[in-house]
């Protein structure tokens, strides 16, 4: 079965600051897929970045960076210099990439609330 | 080019009653999944819809069910509301092709936000 785990319920950052939220996962496929959304008060899931687990190197998005580490089971975003627009819900998800041509569900974390101060 | 669109984006139905919710996917994207999100908490899994037929369901009970025309679009239709029922459902659409290689298509609407009472 797969899983998703954030364990920052919410996390409060100065703007222009870094910063890095957690995310670590647990799947038995051999290849899958990592996503991060932002999700803001209007409710849109908004699709930051995505890494396949096979990819060599870290995916990077702008501002968004996405810190792979495959031992380690974890995928976490990191958000260089924060803007106050960036206050939003985070969640982390992970897909199956199956060999046949439908598309595996996405299962999500409980996510994580930014909140950017001026 | 129209990204995802769902319709209504806020719903009050009765315990009890019948609601559709209904998804157009993004252009030339042709599979549809849909998702319920309840309050403080990660979107779920419900269903996804392929070629009209339901190709994968998750863990909701048969009151959930759901249909694809042949342009793509899609309903969700709640039977026997319950209070429990109270969530924002999101729908998601991508290319069938190329999410078997995984990728980036998962692209989700604004919701439709439905209270029970």
């Amino acid at each position: 079965a797969q899983k998703i785990t954030q364990t920052q319920p919410g996390m409060f950052v100065q703007e222009k600051e870094a910063v890095t939220l957690d995310c670590t996962y647990d799947t038995s496929d051999p290849s899958y897929g990592l996503f991060w959304y932002k999700q803001p008060s209007s409710g849109e899931m908004i699709f930051l970045i995505y890494q396949g687990s096979y990819d060599q190197q870290n995916a990077t998005e702008g501002r968004y960076s996405l810190n792979f580490q495959k031992a380690r089971k974890s995928a976490n975003l990191v958000i260089s210099a924060s803007q106050l627009g960036d206050s939003a819900m985070y969640f982390c998800a992970m897909r199956a990439i199956p060999g046949y041509s439908s598309a595996s569900k996405i299962i999500f974390g409980s996510g994580t609330r930014l909140s950017i101060r001026p | 080019d129209a990204g995802v669109t769902q319709s209504p984006t806020h719903l009050i139905k009765t315990r009890g009653q019948q609601v559709t919710l209904r998804c157009s996917p993004k252009s030339g994207h042709d599979t549809v999944s849909w998702y319920q999100q309840a309050l403080g908490q990660g979107p779920q899994f419900i269903f996804q819809y392929y070629e009209e037929e339901e190709r994968q369901r998750g863990n909701f009970p048969d009151r959930f069910s759901g249909h694809q025309f042949p342009n793509y679009s899609s309903e969700l239709n709640v039977n026997a509301l319950l209070l429990g029922d109270s969530a924002l459902y999101l729908c998601a659409s991508s290319l069938a092709g190329r999410q078997a290689r995984g990728g980036t298509e998962a692209f989700f609407g604004q919701g439709t936000r439905l209270t029970v009472v």
